[in-house]
């Protein structure tokens, strides 16, 4: 089992929908949770980052942790057809030295 | 601006021959890390750097290593390098452990 696990997609939206991007870790003592947006060809650059259990607000974007069921998320409003990119997830584990690890990305299409 | 630059942007390279990727940053980060990212297995971490003078082994480490003699570089070698090396090479940054990450714009290295 991965660390860090999400669901590949595609994952496909209308332009203006609600898109929900999921994230799973593994049993371990995390710190920190990120993510990032990649767009083809690209380099990964950060969306949001959140550190506590709850909601995380910025703008169009939400993130979501639950650390009692190892999960987090990514919700994205009024979607653009700007978005569609891959989205990774990264967990920073406690005790690992610094070492972050990324799970496998769920890319996203926004249909205008 | 400020940033992290990576060289080369690709390069071809035969087997076992020996191959350093260079990597800059100028925002003074404490941090440093190698990934390698690979369809459908996502970013996976080679080595990681918390201060100059210290380096860690990441998920992935065998086959290359890393020094760290100062902040701002941190190469990638590859001593005799695998056509299972192949792959997109990113560089990051982060101010200090558990932060986020700053990415260099990748090398494409193709092992033949």
């Amino acid at each position: 089992q991965k660390e860090v696990e999400q669901n590949s997609g595609p994952l496909s939206v209308p332009e203006g929908a609600i898109a929900s991007l999921n994230c799973t870790y593994s049993d371990r003592v995390s710190q920190s949770f990120f993510w990032y947006r990649q767009y083809s060809g690209k380099s990964p650059e950060l969306i949001m980052s959140i550190y506590s259990n709850g909601d995380k607000e910025d703008g169009r974007f939400t993130a979501q942790l639950n650390k009692a069921s190892q999960y987090v998320s990514l919700l994205i409003r009024d979607s653009q057809p700007s978005d569609s990119a891959t989205y990774l997830c990264a967990v920073n584990f406690a005790f690992t030295g610094n070492q972050f690890y990324f799970g496998t990305g769920t890319s996203l299409t926004v249909i205008p | 601006i400020a940033g992290i630059t990576q060289a080369p942007t690709s390069q071809i390279l035969a087997a076992g021959r020996r191959m350093t990727l260079r990597c800059t940053q100028d925002m003074r980060h404490n941090a440093m890390y190698w990934y390698r990212q690979d369809l459908g297995l996502g970013l996976r971490l080679i080595h990681y750097s918390n201060t100059a003078g210290t380096t860690g082994k990441g998920e992935v480490p065998d086959g290359y290593s890393v020094s760290r003699a100062n902040t701002d570089d941190f190469p990638l070698t590859l001593a005799s390098a695998v056509p299972s090396q192949t792959s997109v090479y990113f560089c990051a940054s982060s101010r200090a452990e558990n932060e986020k990450l700053f990415f260099g714009s990748g090398t494409q290295l193709s092992v033949l």
